[in-house]
Order: structure tokens, then sequence, then C-alpha cells
């Protein structure tokens, strides 16, 4: 039962244009959700966050959006830039003692 | 600051085996949390430990189970492997109490094959 999803596995952008990569989920009790990005051979690296309280999150070139009454969340990167080329993640929480990971988007800012 | 480090990198083992595998946290943080992640996959949460206790777990058979030290670094041990239990097992540590904490911090992971 994937509880978060990431419907798109594969995202192409120019650089210096925006990037959005989008995350659903099911689960109305998520009360936080986060973005991961992973590189080949390395562990996921925390992104940004943003609580259920919150509709928007911003650092610096990276801003998370969170629509509750829908269930979805995207994270958008503005200006792309080539090194932003890698495998993001959403995921989601419930208190913190168990996170939800979607399948992941990767994404390619082309030069 | 020392990150999260885990060993060994990669590790093959046949069906049947036992497998344990090592994670030390990131200074300060006295949580830590395992997962599973298969080709193509996202990470699949297994269990977190929070002072040594276990502090919550996901949809794995008990034969993964786990331990937490007092220096807070872990270990999963899966026994009687299983073809599908070949994935980059994941563990990931962050500052926090008994109602969790959000910024998990990873190590590279392990990659484990079961042939």
């Amino acid at each position: 039962d994937q509880q978060v999803k990431q419907n798109s596995p594969s995202l192409s952008v120019q650089e210096g244009r925006i990037s959005i990569l989008n995350c659903d989920y099911t689960n109305s009790m998520f009360d936080y959700f986060l973005w991961y990005k992973k590189y080949p051979a390395e562990g996921p690296t925390f992104l940004i966050s943003i609580s259920s309280i919150k509709d928007k999150n911003e650092d610096g070139r990276f801003t998370v959006f969170l629509n509750k009454s829908a269930k979805h969340l995207s994270l958008h990167i503005v200006p792309s830039q080539p090194g932003d080329s890698a495998v993001y993640f959403c995921a989601a929480s419930i208190t913190g003692n168990q996170f939800y990971f979607g399948t992941g988007t990767s994404l390619t800012v082309i030069p | 600051e020392t990150g999260v480090t885990q060993s060994p990198t990669h590790l093959i083992k046949t069906r049947g085996q036992q497998v344990t595998l090592r994670c030390s946290s990131q200074s300060g943080h006295n949580t830590v949390s395992w997962y599973q992640q298969a080709l193509g996959q996202g990470p699949q949460f297994i269990f977190q430990y929070y002072r040594e206790e276990e502090n919550g777990r996901g949809n794995f058979p008990p034969r993964f189970s786990g331990l937490q030290f007092p220096n807070y670094s872990s270990e999963l041990n899966v026994n009687a492997l299983e073809l599908d239990d070949s994935a980059l097992y994941l563990c990931a540590s962050s500052e926090g109490g008994l109602a969790g904490t959000y910024e998990q911090y990873f190590g590279p992971g392990t990659r484990l094959t079961v042939t």
C-alpha cells in the first residue's frame, strides 16, 4: 500500500528554468513532509521540509508547497542548475516515528 | 562532526543465511532508523530506535531485528535471508525524542545481494 506517490519517474528541464516535482499522499494523518535529494552511490540528503500547519516553505532556490485538501505537495526549484540533477524523493511522517517515501523522480537539468 | 557511516559497503550472502549490518550515527544523534530500498523504489521504513528501545516499526517480518547500543550506534540483523531481501539498506540518524524528529541524515547504505 503506497501511501506516498510520485507519479513522474523522470523530468527534464532546461538550465535556468523552473523544475516542479510533484508528490501525492493518501494518509490524512501525515503531519510533516520532507524532500530528499539522492545522487548515485550516496544516501539521500535532506533538502527541505514543511509542517502540515503551513502551506509553503522556502529555502533559497527551493520552495515546497502543501495542499492538504488535495493531499498534494510540490517542490519548485528556481532557477534549475545542472548540479540539481539527481533523484528526488518526497517523504511523509506521522509524529516522526515512521517515514513513508515515494518512489522518486529523476530530475535532469540540461545545460 | 562525523556523518552517518555504514558497514560493510557491499555484501553477498546465500539464501537462508543470516546477516548483520552496522551503522554509526552522526555525533549528537540519539535516534536511528533503518530503511530497505529495492531497485527502482523509494526507501521502505523497517524500524526506528531511540535510546536503545524500538520506537516504531514498519511492515517487515520478525526476522528483521535491530539493536541500538549506548553510544547510539545500531545493528540491523536479518535471519533466514530470502532472495527478495536483496536491496540497499540505509541507516539514518536524527536528534530526537519519543515524539520523533523529522530531519534525518542518511548514511551511504549497504548493498546486500542474496543468491
